[in-house]
């Protein structure tokens, strides 16, 4: 079992250039999320998902786009990276439901430079 | 608006005194309420959530609805407790707001 992984773990990009981050959970979660982690900002959410196919905007979504096709998989995308997208990116998920109350479980984190 | 504030970015303590990370937290509704733990070089891991009122590591926080409040509080403070703590409220809609993370010291 190995909950929530993301690939890759580094990244450095060229400001314009695009990418997609990866999110993987194999533990049945419904919800998905995609946040960043920035000094002195805490982790502030960019996009996430109820379930396969949907996807909400959360409180940073400008610049990044997400899909959800399969349940396990979570991307996130950036069509042209700027400066401003250097980053810890960190992926959660959590289930249905609130048996678990609503603990969410982290991924290992990507860091992203963009030059 | 829904927003969580944590008025200390550092805090420094000596082994065995008390600890006390505050949180304050903006929600119109009942409020879901948790507190997440980051050592060095691992991802986040839930420490405690209001609403199971358990205590986990030594470590309590109690929801104090007048205050807005969730603060964590600990006796006494040990060297494996220096981390980044983060508190964090679920919102509408599932999502879920942090705050901008206390990073403890705890100094032998």
């Amino acid at each position: 079992n190995a909950g929530v992984t993301q690939t890759p773990k580094f990244r450095v990009l060229k400001t314009g250039q695009s990418m997609t981050l990866l999110c993987a959970q194999d533990m049945n979660h419904e919800y998905m999320y995609w946040y960043r982690q920035d000094p002195g900002m805490g982790l502030r959410l960019i996009h996430y998902s109820v379930g396969e196919g949907t996807t909400a905007k959360g409180e940073v979504p400008d610049g990044y786009n997400v899909s959800r096709l399969k349940k396990q998989n979570f991307l996130l995308g950036l069509e042209s990276a700027a400066p401003s997208q250097t980053s810890v990116y960190f992926c959660a998920s959590h289930r249905r439901g609130t048996s678990e109350g609503n603990e969410q479980f982290f991924g290992p984190g990507t860091r992203l430079t963009v030059l | 608006a829904q927003r969580v504030t944590q008025p200390e970015k550092l805090l420094s303590v000596f082994k065995g005194a008390p600890v006390e990370l505050k949180c304050n937290y903006s929600y119109s509704g009942s409020p879901e309420l948790f507190w997440y733990v980051q050592y060095s070089r691992q991802r986040l891991q839930l420490l405690l959530r209001h609403i199971s009122r358990e205590s986990i590591k030594g470590f309590t926080a109690d929801l104090n609805k007048g205050e807005t409040s969730f603060h964590l509080k600990k006796p006494f403070a040990q060297e494996e407790d220096s981390a980044m703590y983060y508190c964090a409220l679920r919102g509408t809609g599932n999502q879920f707001y942090f705050g901008t993370g206390t990073s403890l010291t705890v100094i032998p």
